[in-house]
């Protein structure tokens, strides 16, 4: 059972556009959600993270919209740029078990000029 | 600048053979944890540990055997490859509790 989902797998946008990537999750005790962004050959690398007291976090133009009692998240990419076409991943941890980080399948982003 | 390294990059093996893959990071860092990537799935966690000579058991083990021999060094084991263990393999390190995981580049591991 996969205890993060992500959607779409994968997704075309244009360069200047709105990406919007989804993320769900099942344990209620999660309370940490970071985004990694992975590029072909490299490791996956953070890029935004929010805790659960918080419904919203921005860094540029990356924004987390976080809805606690859907158990719901969403990544917004504003402003797409060519260079934002990578795989992202939702991850999700609780403050027990080692902080161990569960991840969603990702979402492959292309992003066409 | 904080780093984990993974060795080798690429690696191919037969069915039945042993593999070891190695991970070494000079982060300082307690946690240390060994995905895999497949298509469709994400990244899996197979095991991990809390410091030199502790492991713990992630969610997809079977198969795996892991090590922790300092607080630098992770490895993992596969004595008896099987092609389902075909994959990306990635190392990652973590430091205090609310910090956040550093991946190595990863070793693709193709066992025919």
């Amino acid at each position: 059972q996969q205890q993060v989902r992500q959607s779409p797998q994968s997704l075309t946008v244009w360069e200047g556009e709105t990406a919007i990537l989804n993320c769900s999750y099942e344990d209620s005790t999660f309370n940490y959600f970071p985004w990694y962004q992975q590029f072909p050959g490299e490791g996956p690398a953070l890029l935004i993270s929010i805790r659960s007291v918080s419904d919203k976090k921005e860094d540029g133009r990356f924004t987390i919209f976080f809805n606690k009692r859907e158990k719901k998240l969403s990544l917004h990419i504003t402003d797409s740029q060519p260079g934002d076409s990578a795989t992202y991943f939702c991850a999700a941890s609780a403050n027990s078990a080692g902080n161990k980080l569960t991840f969603g399948i990702g979402t492959r982003v292309l992003v066409r000029p | 600048e904080a780093a984990v390294t993974q060795s080798p990059r690429n690696k191919v093996t037969v069915t039945g053979g042993n593999v070891t893959l190695s991970c070494r990071q000079t982060n300082s860092h307690n946690y240390m944890y060994w995905y895999r990537q497949d298509t469709g799935h994400g990244l899996r966690l197979i095991h991990y540990s809390y410091g030199a000579g502790n492991l713990q058991i992630g969610d997809v083990p079977d198969g795996y055997k892991a090590t922790r021999t300092t607080q630098e060094d992770f490895f993992l084991l596969l004595e008896l490859a099987s092609p389902s263990q075909t994959s990306l393999y990635f190392c990652a390190s973590k430091g205090k509790a609310n910090s956040d995981y550093t991946f190595g580049s990863g070793t693709r591991l193709l066992v025919i």
